[in-house]
């Protein structure tokens, strides 16, 4: 069974430091990854996702996330933080098979000091 | 383009009682999916339908139950309501049906069961 583990469940940086949330999945299989935000009062929104092909993935907002098989994780990062970027972060996972549901993982509150 | 939307934004019940939840996928979209964010708890899937069948279900008791209409849209039926269920319950949508594909969240409804 596929499961996402998100270490820290809340994360403080300062304005324009580096952002860094971790994500670990266990999957049999390459899967499907997926970073999402959540904003307060709002639904989910898609910032990057892994299918296949380059593992350093580029999403909106200037977020990134690099898949690494080896150390089955896909940690996103971000080189400045804005005050912004202040949500709810959840790392999914879901397999290749047409029925394959997403599993998110708990999820990681980021603060940003001014 | 009109997003996923939801209805009702919020919804009270008591203990008991039966409440039904609405989602409107993005147009063209066929997939509908339906999630429970309890507070501490992160996403739960709780279920898939696809061109009108369910296509996958999450580990919930048989009381939540949905469907969904030949337009695409679905509801989300929870029966004898109990007070765990008080939750931001989440329906998005995809184009297609494939574990890679994005989902697209509405805002919520948030359901207290009193």
């Amino acid at each position: 069974a596929q499961s996402v583990t998100q270490l820290g469940s809340h994360v403080s940086v300062s304005e324009g430091a580096l952002v860094l949330l971790r994500c670990n999945y266990s999957s049999s299989v390459p899967p499907y990854l997926f970073w999402y935000v959540q904003y307060p009062n709002q639904g989910l929104q898609l910032l990057l996702k892994y299918t296949t092909g380059a593992t350093l993935v580029k999403g909106i907002n200037g977020f990134e996330a690099e898949f690494k098989k080896s150390e089955t994780s896909f940690h996103l990062t971000k080189p400045s933080a804005h005050m912004s970027d202040a949500a709810e972060y959840f790392c999914a996972v879901s397999g290749k098979t047409s029925y394959d549901k997403v599993i998110f993982g708990p999820g990681t509150s980021l603060s940003v000091i001014p | 383009e009109a997003g996923v939307t939801q209805s009702p934004t919020h919804l009270i019940k008591t203990r008991g009682q039966q409440a039904t939840l609405r989602c409107s996928p993005i147009s063209g979209h066929t997939s509908v999916y339906w999630y429970q964010q309890a507070l501490g708890l992160g996403l739960q899937f709780l279920l898939w339908y696809d061109e009108g069948e369910e296509r996958n279900r999450g580990n919930f008791p048989p009381r939540f139950s949905g469907r969904q209409f030949p337009n695409y849209s679905s509801e989300l039926n929870v029966n004898a309501l109990e007070l765990e269920d008080s939750a931001l319950y989440l329906c998005a949508s995809s184009l297609f049906l494939a574990g890679g594909d994005t989902q697209y969240f509405g805002p919520g409804t948030r359901l207290t069961v009193l």
